[in-house]
């Protein structure tokens, strides 16, 4: 696609319940990545997937946060047992092998 | 620990001035910087970047210096403009070193005044 693709662009959830978040990258980009920014703070990485290598989880917060890219394509960010330090807007970027990072424009949780 | 440090959460400048945006690093392996332009309800927008090989680099009105020794970068707008009315997000990694993502700074809020 012509840029990097999130939905939703807002999510409202209770608090305890599971959320999914979804980013379509740039086609042919082969590194992805999801970051979060909470109120007041910077961007905080979670996850970096770069083609079929392991993926770097070295910034997921807690077991509660997981993501999966299938097919080195779309990527699922979810979060389990949601809790309100969680509402953030989490931001998806992708690029090819530098850090020409093309952002989404992101997805708002807000946990109630 | 903050790697990569923006001290000054805003900045307010009149249209036709400079704006100077700073930051400030703490890892000596950090070789490639990237300065991140972000308005509200939008993802961040790649701005500008420096090699560690260089102390300047230019394009149009943005000029982001570096000064290896003092781990210092900042960014200057020269003439400011209503429309450069953003958060800028100052970043870092070492590049083709173990870390495979950009470490950004908190941002500073940029309001240039008409």
């Amino acid at each position: 696609g012509a840029g990097v693709s999130q939905s939703p662009s807002n999510k409202v959830t209770e608090k305890g319940k599971d959320v999914e978040l979804r980013c379509d990258p740039i086609s042919g980009h082969t590194a992805l990545y999801w970051y979060r920014q909470s109120l007041g703070q910077g961007l905080e990485f979670l996850i970096y997937f770069q083609g079929n290598s392991a993926p770097d989880k070295s910034g997921l917060p807690s077991d509660r946060f997981s993501a999966e890219r299938t097919g080195g394509s779309v990527s699922t960010l979810t979060i389990q047992r949601t809790q309100q330090e969680d509402s953030a807007v989490y931001l998806c970027a992708s690029s090819l092998q530098d850090f020409g990072y093309t952002f989404g424009s992101g997805t708002r949780l807000t946990v109630v | 620990d903050q790697q990569v440090k923006q001290n000054s959460p805003s900045l307010s400048v009149q249209e036709g001035r400079i704006s100077i945006l700073n930051c400030d690093y703490t890892n000596s392996m950090f070789d490639y910087f990237l300065w991140y332009k972000k308005y509200p309800a939008e993802g961040p927008t790649f701005l500008i970047s420096i090699s560690s090989i260089k102390d300047k680099n230019e394009d149009g009105r943005f000029t982001v210096f570096l000064n290896k020794s003092a781990k210092h970068l900042s960014l200057h707008i020269v003439p400011s403009q209503p429309g450069d009315s953003a958060v800028y997000f100052c970043a870092a990694n070492d590049y083709g070193g173990s870390q495979g993502n950009l470490i950004f700074g908190k941002g500073t809020k940029l309001s240039v005044k008409p």
